[in-house]
């Protein structure tokens, strides 16, 4: 039982280049979520989906995309990646009833 | 929307010592989590405790959702303890499962 997976853990980007990250979770959750950490910000949710099929705006969701490809993979992608989106991103996913959330280990980005 | 405000924002212990960390949140919640942020920089969750008391070795927790607040115990600090410790909160389950963060408490253990 893996938890939350996450890849890749580190990716440095230029300036209008798009990439994916990519989400996999082993537990049986219905909801996932993306968010992003940044120095004395916290933790914000980007986007999140309640199950398979859907997905709504979470509090930054400006320059991101989202796919729920299945019940166990959320993918999160850059279309044009700028600098200030240079974050640590973290993946989650939950059961419904409790809403309890398990987090993926980050992955590092940084655009130059 | 709520609010959630931690403190304090820094704590600077000597190991064997013990602490306690707040969470103020401003409306009523459903859920509410305790995660420790490690110096790698892993999310680990000690608690879920919407309310209540609970408690798992030398670490308890206590939600008083009534008075809008959470307390963190640390007891006999280790230099493991080390890290960034969040409180998060969820207060609308229509909005499904979005969790509200507070800053964080930067805790470093002296040995």
């Amino acid at each position: 039982n893996a938890g939350v997976t996450q890849t890749p853990k580190f990716q440095v980007l230029k300036t209008g280049q798009s990439m994916t990250l990519q989400c996999a979770q082993d537990m049986n959750h219905n909801s996932m979520y993306w968010y992003r950490q940044d120095p004395g910000m916290g933790l914000r949710l980007i986007y999140y989906s309640a199950s398979e099929g859907t997905t709504d705006k979470g509090e930054v969701p400006n320059g991101y995309n989202v796919s729920r490809l299945n019940k166990r993979e959320f993918s999160l992608r850059l279309e044009s990646a700028a600098p200030s989106q240079t974050s640590v991103y973290f993946c989650a996913s939950s059961e419904d009833d409790r809403y309890e959330q398990y987090f993926g280990p980050g992955t590092r980005l940084t655009v130059t | 929307g709520i609010q959630v405000e931690q403190s304090p924002p820094d704590l600077i212990l000597q190991e064997g010592a013990n602490s306690t960390l707040r969470c103020n949140f401003s409306d009523s919640v459903n859920n509410l989590q305790w995660f420790h942020q490690n110096p790698w920089g892993q999310l680990i969750n000690l608690f879920y405790i919407p309310s209540g008391t609970k408690q798992n070795g030398r670490l308890s927790a206590t939600t008083v959702a009534t008075e809008r607040y959470s307390l963190l115990y640390i007891s006999s600090s280790q230099t493991t303890d080390s890290g960034v410790y969040f409180c998060a909160v969820l207060n609308d389950y229509n909005q499904g499962g979005k969790l509200i963060f507070g800053q964080g408490t930067e805790l470093s253990v002296k040995p």
